[in-house]
């Protein structure tokens, strides 16, 4: 199975700093089949990007998606209070679908 | 609109088995994939299986592959999941998701409320 690997684990940021997630996946994902995440405490996985970089319906153009084959980013400008969640990537590609271990965004 | 209603709360023993309905609503059912994500207490996301139910057969990861059923009723637009052999390790709410467009891929763009199942003795 495809494994994601996400960094950092952890970050602290403060409001209107920007922030790049990383992904690395153990082997290439096939047509960019690549998605990211956002769990915000106590709420429902939310679908921000897929394809790699399309943002899902009402996601804001702070959020941007890039990469491919088996490197995946995921920036978020101008951070907001309402940022602070989890952040998962995951691919559909490829059977059984896999998620990277998450990387916690805290905003001070 | 999509929504995805799930059935409720299960607390279960060790060795039995839990079915865990979904409701859709909204557009065609039949031509978009369902899958099953479980998220344990510690927080990971785990994809279980899905189902395309105009394709009518079941993917499953294969850890799964031998405990669990994913089925589907077109009358009555549910999605079900029936989780066999329960462990305590199997404790995590089950979310029912949708994928958005109907392309044969499982994305998961819409998301069920989550089912919390409790495996105790």
């Amino acid at each position: 199975e495809v494994v994601l690997t996400q960094s950092p684990g952890t970050l602290s940021l403060s409001p209107g700093e920007g922030v790049t997630l990383f992904c690395r996946a153990s082997q290439r994902v096939p047509s960019n089949y690549f998605a990211w995440l956002q769990q915000k405490p106590g709420q429902v996985p939310r679908l921000l990007i897929y394809g790699a970089s399309t943002r899902a319906t009402g996601v804001g153009d702070r959020f941007s998606g890039s990469g491919s084959e088996t490197e995946f980013t995921l920036t978020i400008r101008r951070l907001e209070p309402e940022d602070s969640a989890v952040y998962y990537c995951q691919q559909y590609g490829t059977y059984p679908l896999t998620f990277g271990g998450g990387t916690r965004v805290e905003i001070k | 609109q999509v929504h995805l209603v799930q059935s409720g709360v299960e607390v279960k023993k060790p060795g039995s088995s839990v079915r865990v309905s979904c409701t859709a609503s909204g557009n065609t059912f039949s031509a978009y994939a369902f899958s099953w994500v479980r998220q344990s207490p510690a927080g990971g996301l785990e994809w279980i299986g899905g189902i395309i139910p105009v394709f009518g057969t079941p993917n499953y990861a294969q850890k799964f592959r031998d405990r669990v059923t994913i089925s589907v009723d077109e009358s009555t637009s549910k999605v079900y999941m029936e989780f066999r052999g329960l462990k305590s390790e199997d404790t995590a709410v089950y979310y029912c998701v949708r994928d958005g467009d109907s392309g044969g891929y499982y994305r998961l763009d819409f998301w069920g409320q989550g089912t919390v199942v409790t495996v105790s003795s």
